[in-house]
């Protein structure tokens, strides 16, 4: 099974509200990613966590990291509907080299 | 930088026919990384290289799939022969260093194998 499993499978908010993402993993990791794919395109790197921290902020997207639990949530706050993509968790195992093994992803709608 | 570029984007070909994916990774990244997405399975690392050695070929589905990076700034990934369950959008993505780095995403070839 796949070491990231994202919930929920799909989400969809109106543009303005706070979007919640989270991601649960079952080995130890170096780190934490996450990436958006627009439908049609390749992805892209959104943020990383690393195992010692427990939150991170960058413009309007929080990361936060809980390690005891295995787990990583994904908040963007004040969303629009450009942020309507599919987005994915990212986990780096301490025994994977540069390996990264991506979660099956949430489809995020922003209605305008 | 143009970032990581992918040809073709699209190619559609007939099963038992040799299809070759091409990958430019971004300038001055020493790892490359070649995955498959499809709906079933989602995101799949294929392979890995490093200085363009492989290092991880753990993802490689069977010996129909063959990748090389013969210099830094050039890969191939071929399937030979191609069969229907290999269609997918197969995606070159490239990072500075390995652990701990951000992987930079091609725009993705997607391949119908009739």
């Amino acid at each position: 099974s796949q070491q990231g499993e994202e919930d929920p499978q799909a989400l969809s908010i109106q543009e303005g509200e706070n979007a919640t993402m989270n991601c649960s993993y079952k080995t130890s990791i170096n780190n934490l990613q996450w990436y958006r794919q627009n439908s049609g395109r390749g992805l892209v790197h959104l943020i990383l966590i690393r195992s010692n921290e427990r939150e991170k902020h960058s413009g309007r997207l929080r990361v936060t990291l809980d390690t005891s639990k295995k787990s990583s949530s994904l908040l963007i706050t004040a969303s629009r509907a450009a942020d309507t993509a599919s987005y994915f968790c990212a986990t780096d195992a301490t025994s994977s080299g540069s390996r990264l093994t991506f979660g099956e992803g949430t489809q995020l709608t922003v209605n305008p | 930088d143009a970032g990581v570029i992918q040809s073709p984007r699209h190619e559609v070909t007939e099963m038992g026919q040799e299809v070759t994916l091409r990958c430019k990774p971004i300038s001055g990244h020493d790892y490359l990384f070649w995955y498959r997405q499809t709906m079933m399975r989602g995101l799949e690392l294929l392979i890995y290289f490093n200085n363009n050695v492989p290092i991880d070929d753990s993802g490689m589905p069977e010996d129909r799939f063959s990748a090389k990076m013969p210099n830094a700034s050039f890969s191939t990934l071929k399937i030979q022969p191609s069969e229907p369950r290999d269609s997918a959008v197969y995606f070159c993505a490239s990072s500075q260093r390995g652990r701990g780095s951000a992987q930079y995403f091609g725009p993705g070839t997607r391949l119908l194998v009739l």
